[in-house]
């Protein structure tokens, strides 16, 4: 199993220019999240799904949007970036059927917006 | 509002010795706290955990204290290997339906040999 996967794992964008981060696991997962970590800001959740076809705001939604294409994947959008979007990108999942609430991580994308 | 806090950045110790991480929470209806470990270039780890309905687990060298009274937490190390050098993460989860974790700044933890 691979787990939880992201792509790319850099990115140089410009001001104004747009990208897709995607993120896929393995695992059956109902619920997938996004997040963002910045230094001295701890781990901050953009957007959540619980299941296909569902996604929720979390606390720093602004500036992104997500798909949650099927059960496997959940993928973030930036439309037009901004360099206070400069940041690492980790997607998660986890499986709400068993008691631990344990999320599983991706290895991060390190996103620069210039 | 902040309201799982780790209000130390860091620790360091001498390998062997315990290591004691702290975190505090404001919310009242978190039910159920976990610690994370994160290497640099990696994603979290998940590390041990906790429901509100008990004080302490354990696992290995790892130990989770709960007091629920202060809203207090702790992961106690022993012994601190120069391997658990990394930032950790205190999480904590409402209440109810959601699997929503909210997350502490971390803590850097250095073990020195």
């Amino acid at each position: 199993n691979a787990g939880v996967t992201q792509t790319p794992k850099f990115q140089v964008l410009k001001t104004g220019q747009s990208m897709t981060l995607q993120c896929a696991q393995d695992m059956n997962h109902n619920s997938m999240y996004w997040y963002r970590q910045d230094p001295g800001m701890g781990l901050r959740l953009i957007y959540y799904s619980a299941s296909e076809g569902t996604t929720d705001k979390g606390e720093v939604p602004n500036g992104y949007n997500v798909s949650r294409l099927n059960k496997r994947e959940f993928s973030l959008r930036l439309e037009s970036a901004a360099p206070s979007q400069t940041s690492v990108y980790f997607c998660a999942s986890s499986d709400r059927d068993r008691y631990s609430y344990e999320q599983y991580f991706g290895p991060g994308t390190r996103l620069t917006v210039t | 509002d902040q309201q799982v806090k780790q209000n130390s950045p860091s620790l360091s110790v001498q390998e062997g010795r315990i290591s004691i991480l702290n975190c505090d929470y404001t919310n009242s209806m978190f039910d159920y706290f976990l610690w994370y470990k994160k290497y640099p270039a990696e994603g979290p780890t998940f590390l041990i955990s906790i429901s509100s309905i008990k004080d302490k687990n354990e696992d290995g060298r790892f130990t989770v204290f709960l007091n629920k009274s202060a809203k207090h937490l702790s992961l106690h190390i022993v012994p601190s290997q120069p391997g658990d050098s990394a930032v950790y993460f205190c999480a904590a989860k409402t209440q109810g339906g959601s699997e929503k974790l909210v997350f502490g700044k971390g803590m850097k933890l250095t073990v020195n040999p």
